[in-house]
């Protein structure tokens, strides 16, 4: 069974830019989740997305969005990259039923912004 | 909301010892405490969960407790060997539908 798929893996952009991450979750997951992680703030939950709507949205400027496709495959965008965006940024998908829960991680995109 | 701390922010042990990771919650309705590993490289993976109806759970050389009286829940890694060597990252979730919080992270530094 194939894992969660981030693309790309690396990009570097400058500010000003805008850039956009893709996640193709493990077949069957319709809740997909994004994270940004940085050295300093650790693992800080960006917004969730569950069966093409966002169930939940964490405490992110409104640059930061995101979508669900009917496939369950997600992007998130970033407008106006600021120096500080410069993370990881982490996708995981849930089977989501109401006795699991467990996130299956992604490798993550690392973004830099120059 | 949920607020997630967790102690020691690096933690190094000889192998062969064990290391105990600690974590707190502030939020009494999370019954959902996962914990994961990330290497270097990688993206976090699930090593053991526990949910607030039971106290302990073992998995090998892994286990994690749970006291829901004082909101802490903790990680206990018996026989380390230098592949543990990795940040690891405690977790906490509510009802169905409630967003992950996850704690800080630990470096855990296994040395041969």
């Amino acid at each position: 069974k194939a894992g969660v798929t981030q693309t790309p893996r690396y990009l570097i952009k400058t500010r000003g830019q805008q850039v956009t991450l893709s996640c193709s979750p493990i077949s069957g997951h319709r809740s997909v989740s994004w994270y940004q992680q940085t050295p300093g703030q650790g693992l800080q939950f960006l917004f969730e997305y569950f069966s093409e709507t966002q169930r939940n949205k964490g405490n992110f400027p409104g640059r930061f969005s995101g979508r669900q496709f009917s496939n369950s495959r997600s992007e998130m965008n970033v407008s106006t990259l600021e120096l500080g965006d410069s993370a990881l940024y982490l996708c995981a998908s849930s089977i989501e039923t109401r006795r699991t829960g467990e996130l299956f991680f992604g490798e993550g995109s690392r973004l830099t912004v120059l | 909301g949920e607020n997630v701390e967790q102690h020691p922010s690096t933690l190094s042990v000889q192998e062969g010892d064990s290391a105990v990771i600690k974590c707190t919650y502030s939020d009494s309705a999370s019954n959902y405490f996962p914990w994961y590993k990330q290497e270097l490289g990688k993206g976090p993976q699930l090593i053991i969960d526990i949910r607030s109806n039971v106290g302990e759970k073992k998995d090998q050389r892994i286990a994690v407790t749970l006291n829901k009286t004082a909101k802490h829940f903790s990680l206990h890694i018996t026989e380390t060997q230098p592949e543990d060597s990795a940040v690891y990252f405690c977790a906490a979730r509510g009802n169905y539908g409630q967003n992950f919080v996850f704690g800080p992270g630990t470096r855990l530094s296994v040395l041969p």
